[in-house]
């Protein structure tokens, strides 16, 4: 079974400063992984994908995460953190080793300080 | 135009009613599902549909059943409620599986009272 780990449950940045957030997943076979983010009272919208192929993956917003084999990670970052940045993100993980379900970690809440 | 729209937004009732929450997706896609999002934003996978037919069932009391009368929609109804129910359900949708991107609504609130 795979599994999402996503360090931190909150995380705070000043806006301007850069924004990190870890994902680590475990897989017996590369899997395909994604960044979802959720506003208040939303749903999820995707931010960012990795199937295969360039492992530096840009998103939306200006986010882009990076796809490490051998750390088994897929962090997220944005150099300039905005206002409108806060919310919760996720990272999910799919792929055949997952029964083809998209596999959820615990979500991560960012708080941008002006 | 909404891609996923559920309805209803909000849902209130008391223990033991049941009651049913709607989907459907103007995406043209053949795959959807239902997610339960808890109150500490723990998203899991409930049930999923690929072409009307059920792929994924995991392990959800059988007071859940969803249905899928064709590929835009995607209902689910829950009966004889609990408080433990109260959550926000997610219905989404994608073209195919593994590595497609999932369309989410803006989910259903579910209040037991």
């Amino acid at each position: 079974a795979q599994s999402v780990t996503q360090l931190g449950s909150h995380v705070s940045v000043s806006e301007g400063a850069l924004v990190l957030l870890r994902c680590n997943y475990s897989s017996s076979v590369p899997p395909y992984l994604f960044w979802y983010v959720q506003y208040p009272n939303q749903g999820l919208q995707l931010l960012l994908k990795y199937t295969t192929g360039a492992t530096l993956v840009k998103g939306i917003n200006g986010f882009e995460a990076e796809f490490k084999k051998s750390e088994t990670s897929f962090h997220l970052t944005k150099p300039s953190a905005h206002m409108s940045d806060a919310a919760e993100y996720f990272c999910a993980v799919s792929g055949p080793a997952a029964g083809n379900k998209l596999t959820f970690g615990g979500g991560t809440r960012v708080l941008v300080k002006p | 135009d909404t891609a996923v729209s559920q309805t209803p937004k909000y849902l209130v009732t008391q223990m033991g009613n049941d009651k049913s929450i709607k989907c459907e997706q103007n995406l043209g896609h053949d795959t959807m599902y239902w997610y339960k999002q808890d109150s500490k934003k723990f998203l899991k996978i409930m049930f999923s549909y690929n072409n009307k037919e059920l792929i994924i069932n995991e392990t959800v009391p059988n007071r859940f059943s969803p249905k899928s009368p064709d590929k835009a929609h995607l209902n689910l109804h829950i009966n004889s409620l609990e408080l433990g129910d109260s959550a926000v359900y997610f219905c989404a949708s994608s073209q195919g599986l593994l590595n497609q991107p999932q369309h989410f609504g803006d989910g259903t609130r579910l209040s037991i009272l």
